[in-house]
């Protein structure tokens, strides 16, 4: 079946304590990103990469990280989180160009206190 | 990319039809449509596409004037399931800034029993 998964599905972490969220697509999609949303704001883009060790920065890309050593694989890192990035964070991956379909995951909720 | 207005909510009963129109009228010539609909915690998950005229799929259908400043969003008989909210996108075919899907507000589409 045609999935991206993300893990976890829900994280609670504290202020400043690194944290990892993992995202994979079974597709063989090139282009994958990861998204924030949050109430009022709809869905921003923090990081995209349209393949491996090809990677640039969003929307809101302030204090996160990513990396695409694998073509399948595009974690998210925190290095330092803070409360304000308490969020969904989706992750989504595609073939290239406007006219496809983005596949998206789970989803997954992290709060920082 | 084009900028898209769409309303923000609306109501329907189970077993009509519920139309959402888009407006976009600075689409651009290599410009495709896309809807996707999300449900609460869950990633947006695609659900129609199209340039110009109509088209149909199993789940609904986008029919497009002839001077594609508008798309409308058609879903047939819908049920309590069909409760989210649901965003129009327009897409260049030959973007090159990392497949950007930029999600306005959306419309939140709430069918009663």
């Amino acid at each position: 079946e045609a999935q991206v998964t993300q893990n976890p599905r829900y994280l609670i972490t504290v202020t400043g304590k690194k944290l990892t969220v993992t995202c994979s697509q079974n597709m063989n999609h090139e282009y994958m990103s990861w998204y924030r949303q949050d109430p009022g704001l709809g869905l921003r883009q923090i990081y995209y990469s349209m393949n491996v060790e090809v990677t640039d920065k969003g929307d809101v890309p302030e204090g996160y990280k990513v990396s695409r050593k694998e073509k399948r694989n595009f974690p998210l890192i925190l290095e330092s989180p803070s409360p304000n990035q308490t969020s969904l964070y989706f992750c989504a991956s595609s073939f290239p160009g406007g006219n496809t379909e983005a596949f998206f995951g789970q989803g997954t909720r992290l709060t920082v206190v | 990319l084009a900028k898209t207005t769409q309303p923000i909510s609306m109501d329907s009963y189970e077993g009509q039809e519920v139309n959402i129109t888009c407006s976009h009228n600075n689409i651009a010539t290599n410009d495709y449509i896309t809807w996707y609909q999300q449900f609460p915690s869950q990633g947006p998950r695609f659900i129609i596409q199209g340039y110009k005229t109509k088209v149909t799929n199993e789940v609904a259908s986008l029919f497009i004037p002839a001077d594609r400043k508008s798309s409308t969003l058609s879903l047939p008989r819908v049920s309590l399931s069909d409760t989210a909210v649901y965003y129009c996108l327009v897409g260049d075919i030959m973007q090159a800034a990392g497949n950007k899907l930029t999600f306005g507000g959306g419309t939140r589409v709430l069918v009663k029993p």
